[in-house]
């Protein structure tokens, strides 16, 4: 079963404009994390947020604000007045595992399908 | 001073060669993974160590075989490559042991290795 979805393979907006990009997850958790990430053309990773399941608030960081409503499982991220280079492929993803006995952990994050965003002048 | 670094960035190769890829981090992680991002985009784990012990392997054929020397280095050697290999390979790594600081739980990703297989 899938993890995490984003059900929008393609958005677009106006430059200036706020667009939100969706992303639901399944988990039996009580502790997780949700993490936004962007790939543009060129190809690295680039996070953009982070919101922790105890995070009473929504997380923001610059024009970047995660909307996240525990009881819907969602966590969609909002991108304000876009930008051109706001043109990427954008990734939702969560934390999950646990620290073992042993020591370790087994953290790892599952990502989503992606949306990819264009933005017109 | 890069974070995550990973070479090399590109790689072209024949079917059935074997090959290599390396990747440092100096975060002072203690946490290292290699995903996979296939021709749609799709990220999936491959691997993770934690302090040089491997603790995920996802169902990865065994001509995958992953070493990490120290807690910094995590290298990804392919045995026999297949047309299906050709895909991005990326090394991330993240502090999961110990929380160095509260809110620390960034992964950070190096820059990719597009693998292609002829």
């Amino acid at each position: 079963a899938q993890k995490i979805t984003q059900t929008q393979p393609g958005m677009f907006v106006q430059e200036k404009e706020a667009v939100t990009l969706d992303c639901t997850y399944d988990t039996s958790d009580q502790s997780y994390g949700l993490f936004w990430y962007k790939q543009p053309s060129s190809g690295e990773m680039i996070f953009l947020i982070y919101q922790g399941s105890y995070d009473e608030q929504n997380a923001t960081e610059g024009r970047y604000s995660l909307n996240f409503q525990k009881a819907r499982k969602s966590a969609n991220l909002v991108i304000s007045a876009s930008q051109l280079g706001d043109s990427a492929m954008y990734f939702c993803a969560m934390r999950e595992g646990s620290l073992a006995g042993s020591g370790g952990s087994n953290y790892k994050l599952t990502f989503g399908k992606g949306t990819l965003l264009t933005v017109n002048p | 001073d890069t974070a995550v670094s990973q070479t090399p960035k590109y790689l072209v190769t024949q079917m059935g060669n074997d090959k290599s890829i390396k990747c440092e981090q100096n975060l002072g992680h203690d946490t290292m993974y290699w995903y996979k991002q296939d021709s749609k985009k799709f990220l999936k784990i491959m691997f993770s160590y934690n302090n040089k012990e491997l603790i995920i392997n996802e169902t990865v054929p065994n001509r995958f075989s992953p070493k990490s020397p120290d807690k910094a280095h995590l290298n990804l050697h392919i045995n026999s490559l297949e047309l299906g290999d050709s895909a991005v390979y990326f090394c991330a790594s993240s502090q999961e042991l110990v929380r160095a600081r509260r809110g620390d739980y960034g992964y950070t990703f190096g820059s990719g290795t597009r693998l292609t297989v002829v």
